[in-house]
């Protein structure tokens, strides 16, 4: 069974910082892994979407990473902003088609 | 257009209530879900209908019947809900490739429900 990690749970930064966000997956055999934020009591925005053949995806300040082999996955955000703060939330498309969610980043950039 | 619209954005009902919940992309997205979402927990997965047929049901009790009526609506009936029920309800869509489920997720604003 696909388990996703999520670390650190809650991270608070000063505006300006630039800041990278970590999520594992046990099983390797992926699809693809999506990163979405969300914001307090409102639905889930798409991020960025890395195909399992996929290095990395960008746009704008943001950048994800993917290294399938080794089950792990970063969202680096440059220079952060206050309107960044949100939570992060990495899933992952296994063999079965399913999207299985990490538990989130709460991410909180100061000003 | 990358949008997911659902309806109402918010729904209070009773125990013994008939309500339904709405959702509508326009995308030509052929795969559309349901999830359900606790205070500060991430989704989970109700139901995946896949070219307008249900093709996953995560054990969901009986009293949430979802319906795809065309390729654009999904609707979930709600009835005789308990007050554990209370959550968002997400529904979401994305493309297939080569009849598989595996494009970008796009999600709509959500549904809050509150049953008392």
């Amino acid at each position: 069974k696909q388990e996703v990690t999520q670390i650190p749970a809650a991270l608070s930064v000063p505006e300006g910082e630039n800041l990278v966000l970590n999520c594992s997956f046990t099983d390797s055999a992926i699809y693809n892994l999506q990163w979405f934020r969300q914001d307090p009591g409102k639905g889930l925005t798409s991020l960025l979407l890395i195909q399992s053949s996929q290095r990395e995806q960008t746009s704008g300040r943001l950048n994800a990473s993917l290294d399938k082999s080794s089950g792990r996955s970063t969202l680096y955000i440059a220079a952060s902003q206050p309107g960044d703060s949100a939570t992060y939330l990495c899933a992952v498309r296994g063999s079965n088609y399913k999207l299985t969610f990490g538990k989130g980043t709460l991410l909180t950039v100061n000003p | 257009d990358t949008e997911v619209t659902q309806t109402p954005k918010h729904l209070v009902m009773g125990m013994t209530n008939k309500k339904s919940l709405k959702c509508e992309q326009h995308m030509g997205h052929r795969a559309m879900y349901w999830y359900k979402q606790k205070a500060k927990k991430p989704p989970e997965l109700m139901f995946v209908y896949s070219y307008e047929k249900l093709s996953i049901n995560e054990s969901v009790p009986s009293r949430f019947s979802p319906e795809c009526p065309n390729s654009s609506l999904l609707n979930l009936h709600l009835h005789a809900l308990q007050p554990e029920d209370s959550a968002l309800y997400l529904c979401a869509s994305s493309q297939t490739r080569a009849g598989l489920n595996t494009g970008e997720l796009f999600f709509g604003e959500g549904s809050r429900l509150t049953v008392l």
